[in-house]
C-alpha cells in the first residue's frame, strides 16, 4: 500500500482565495483524521470520520473550514475564504482500530499551506 | 484545562547515548500514542500504549496511567533518531485527543 496520500504537497495562495486539500486514506481504514500544526499551536485534531460520517468537527476553527469524505478512498478539506493566519501543515491520518482504543494512526505526508 | 505536559522540551546528545523522554497528563485517559516527526516534517507512529510497557528495537515505552505519565526511552541514540517526539492522549471523559508540545531531540554525530 502506497500509505495515506495528500495533496498537494505544498500550497501558496492569496488571501481571499479558496482552498482545497485532498486525501486518500489507507485502503481497508474506516477512521480519518484532519490536524493542523503550527508553531503557536502545535498539533491540533480538526476532524475525524468513521466510515465516511464525520464524528467529532468541534476543533474545525470556524466556518471558513468545511471537510467532506464522499466515500471511503477520498476526503477533502476546505477553506473559504483563506487568511494569512490558516498558514500551516495540514496533516491527513487514517486507521483501522475502533474508536477510542483506535490502534496506530498511519500520517500523510502533509500538505504545507501559505497563505499570503 | 486538561494538560498534556512533555520534558525535557529539548535534548541535545551524542550518537550512542541512551534517553529518556517523559509525558505527564493531568486527566484520565484511554489512550496513549508516542510519535516521532522526523526533519522532513512526516510523523511516525511509535506506540500505542494506554497502559504496560513495550518495546520495538531500540525504543521502548511505559505507560503508567494511575499515576498519569508516560516514558519513551531510546538506547544507543543514532543521527536518525533526531526529530520531534510527540505523545497524544485521548481523554476518558470526552474522547478529545490533545498532542503534547513534543520534545526536540539532535542526535550529534
Amino acid at each position: 500500500d502506497a500509505g495515506v496520500i495528500q495533496s498537494p504537497r505544498h500550497e501558496v495562495t492569496e488571501m481571499g482565495q479558496e482552498v482545497t486539500l485532498r486525501c486518500k486514506p489507507i485502503s481497508g481504514h474506516d477512521y480519518l483524521f484532519w490536524y493542523r500544526q503550527t508553531m503557536m499551536r502545535g498539533l491540533e485534531l480538526l476532524i475525524y470520520f468513521n466510515n465516511n460520517v464525520p464524528i467529532d468537527d468541534s476543533g474545525m476553527p470556524e466556518d471558513r473550514f468545511s471537510a467532506k469524505m464522499p466515500n471511503a478512498s477520498f476526503s477533502t478539506l476546505k477553506i473559504q475564504p483563506s487568511e494569512p493566519r490558516d498558514s500551516a501543515v495540514y496533516f491527513c491520518a487514517s486507521s483501522d482500530g475502533s474508536y477510542p482504543s483506535y490502534n496506530e494512526q498511519f500520517f500523510g505526508p502533509g500538505t504545507r499551506l501559505t497563505v499570503l | 484545562g486538561i494538560q498534556v505536559e512533555q520534558s525535557p522540551p529539548d535534548l541535545i546528545l551524542q550518537e550512542g547515548a541512551n534517553s529518556t523522554l517523559r509525558c505527564n497528563f493531568s486527566d484520565s485517559v484511554n489512550n496513549l500514542q508516542w510519535f516521532h516527526q522526523n526533519p522532513w516534517g512526516q510523523l511516525i507512529n511509535l506506540f500505542y500504549i494506554p497502559s504496560g510497557t513495550k518495546q520495538n528495537g531500540r525504543l521502548s515505552a511505559t505507560t503508567v496511567a494511575t499515576e498519569r505519565y508516560s516514558l519513551l526511552y531510546i538506547s544507543s541514540s543514532q543521527t536518525t533518531d533526531s526529530g520531534v517526539y510527540f505523545c497524544a492522549v485521548v481523554l476518558n471523559r470526552d474522547d478529545k485527543i490533545i498532542f503534547g508540545k513534543g520534545t526536540r531531540l539532535h542526535i550529534l554525530p
